[in-house]
């Protein structure tokens, strides 16, 4: 069955950086777009980035461009979000989520069960 | 962006009852809207894709309509399993937005 799985959360400190991985299996990974989606304690869901199959291609929210990099290693079936020039406003719990085979907007069809990301002084 | 509106933000109601959540775009999406179903301490789970597609494993008892601008998810004769929050999701254009949740509750 399709898993996945994030890791890398914790507290950190505004202006730190964090990296978040996302294993998954149960797919084939290299076939897929892959997306990062946030949600504030409380609040709803906030769309942060994707990454094309091969890595080729990425968009980001307005809100993370040039603080989060999204990446993925095909080898190792993962995907990644660095994470930096953290805000206390980032602190959400961040899924990872599968989009389409194609680098177009989706709906996203399996989730992780998330990894909460705490930004404080 | 694409702006997405739902109401109302709280249903509540009984097992039993039919519940209709609305969701309501700034500009049209076309067919390209999808639900999900969120309940406390969970990720989302997909519902509809594309408007009217029910997703894998959804319970007929949940459908899907609108078109453009106007959505709708219908859950008829709600079950206790059914209680959470509901997110509609537009893919037409980037970035992908959400709405900001309907609650069903139990009355």
């Amino acid at each position: 069955q399709v898993q996945l799985v994030e890791s890398g959360g914790g507290v950190v400190q505004p202006g730190r950086s964090l990296r978040l991985s996302c294993v998954t299996s149960g797919f084939t990974f290299d076939s897929y777009a892959m997306h990062w989606v946030r949600q504030a304690p409380g609040k709803g869901l906030e769309w942060v980035a994707v990454m094309s199959y091969d890595g080729g291609n990425t968009y980001y929210a307005d809100s993370v461009t040039g603080r989060f990099t999204i990446s993925r290693d095909n080898s190792r079936n993962t995907l990644f979000l660095q994470l930096n020039s953290l805000k206390v406003e980032d602190t959400a719990v961040y899924y990872c989520a599968r989009g389409g085979i194609v680098l177009v907007p989706a709906a996203l069809d399996y989730w992780g069960q998330g990894a909460l990301v705490t930004v404080s002084s | 962006e694409i702006v997405l509106t739902q109401s109302p933000a709280t249903l509540s109601l009984s097992p039993g009852e039919r519940a209709a959540l609305s969701c309501r775009a700034s500009q049209s999406v076309a067919y390209y809207l999808a639900w999900y179903q969120q309940k406390p301490g969970q990720a989302p789970r997909l519902l509809f894709y594309d408007a009217t597609t029910r997703a894998t494993g959804i319970p007929a008892r949940f459908s899907a309509s609108g078109s453009e601008t106007d959505f709708t998810l219908t859950i008829n004769s709600l079950e206790p399993t059914d209680f959470a929050v509901y997110y509609c999701q537009q893919r037409s254009n980037w970035p992908l937005t959400f709405g900001g949740g309907t609650k069903v509750e139990i009355k």
